[in-house]
């Protein structure tokens, strides 16, 4: 079956704009997570969904980011008036179940965001 | 807070080369342990985990063993092929924090042929 897919793969933007990011999970996972990558990094946690709801934003660095999962599958990842310390790669990760320790998470091939 | 420290490369090895990349954490309770792997233009991989201590994990030919008194989960393989290249991350997930991954910065690894 398909794996986490993540649209789009590179997104380049001028520092101000808007952004939208897509990550589409693996079929029936109800757990989704957003990581943001600074190069040289290991992935931070952003947001993590468990179905509709978003059950941990703890990791959203300000209310210039936002994200949604309105039917429990497909979520966007919105950043409003984007900044250059914004640029980096947005992981997208899904589990069958968010709760139970262990689950692994499988993670989608990211999308390079480029602020000028 | 939860977080995960490894050890800083890059690592370069010769193939058939003996490989250890340290792991070490802090986190309240009993965290499960995970080591990802990101291999060239791919995304993260799992490649092995374990939950509870004293537990192995161990996958193509990789290992890792969760020590608690240690706080510890080194990544071990006794011969590396130029293949193995890749950025390595150990990973936390801590029940108080819920279900979120918390990483290492990663460990680069090169194998020379």
């Amino acid at each position: 079956g398909a794996g986490v897919s993540q649209t789009p793969s590179n997104k380049v933007t001028e520092k101000g704009k808007y952004v939208e990011l897509r990550c589409d999970p693996i079929s029936g996972h109800t757990a989704l997570y957003w990581y943001r990558q600074s190069l040289g990094q290991g992935p931070e946690f952003l947001i993590y969904f468990q179905g509709t709801g978003a059950a941990d934003d703890s990791g959203l660095p300000n209310d210039r980011f936002f994200a949604v999962r309105p039917e429990g599958s497909v979520s966007t990842l919105k950043i409003q008036r984007t900044e250059r310390g914004d640029s980096a790669v947005y992981l997208c990760a899904s589990s069958p179940q968010g709760g139970r320790a262990g689950n692994e998470q499988f993670f989608g091939p990211g999308t390079r965001l480029t602020v000028l | 807070g939860n977080s995960v420290t490894q050890m800083e490369g890059p690592v370069t090895l010769s193939e058939e080369a003996f490989l250890t990349i340290n792991c070490t954490y802090t986190a309240t309770g009993y965290p499960s342990l995970f080591w990802y792997v990101q291999y060239p233009g791919e995304g993260l991989q799992l490649l092995l985990k374990a939950t509870k201590a004293d537990d192995k994990g161990s996958n193509k030919g990789f290992e890792a063993t969760y020590r608690k008194e240690t706080t510890s989960f080194h990544l071990e393989k006794g011969s590396v092929q130029v293949s193995d290249s890749a950025v390595y991350f150990c990973a936390l997930r801590g029940l108080e924090y819920g279900n979120k991954l918390v990483f290492g910065a990663g460990t680069i690894l090169r194998v020379k042929s």
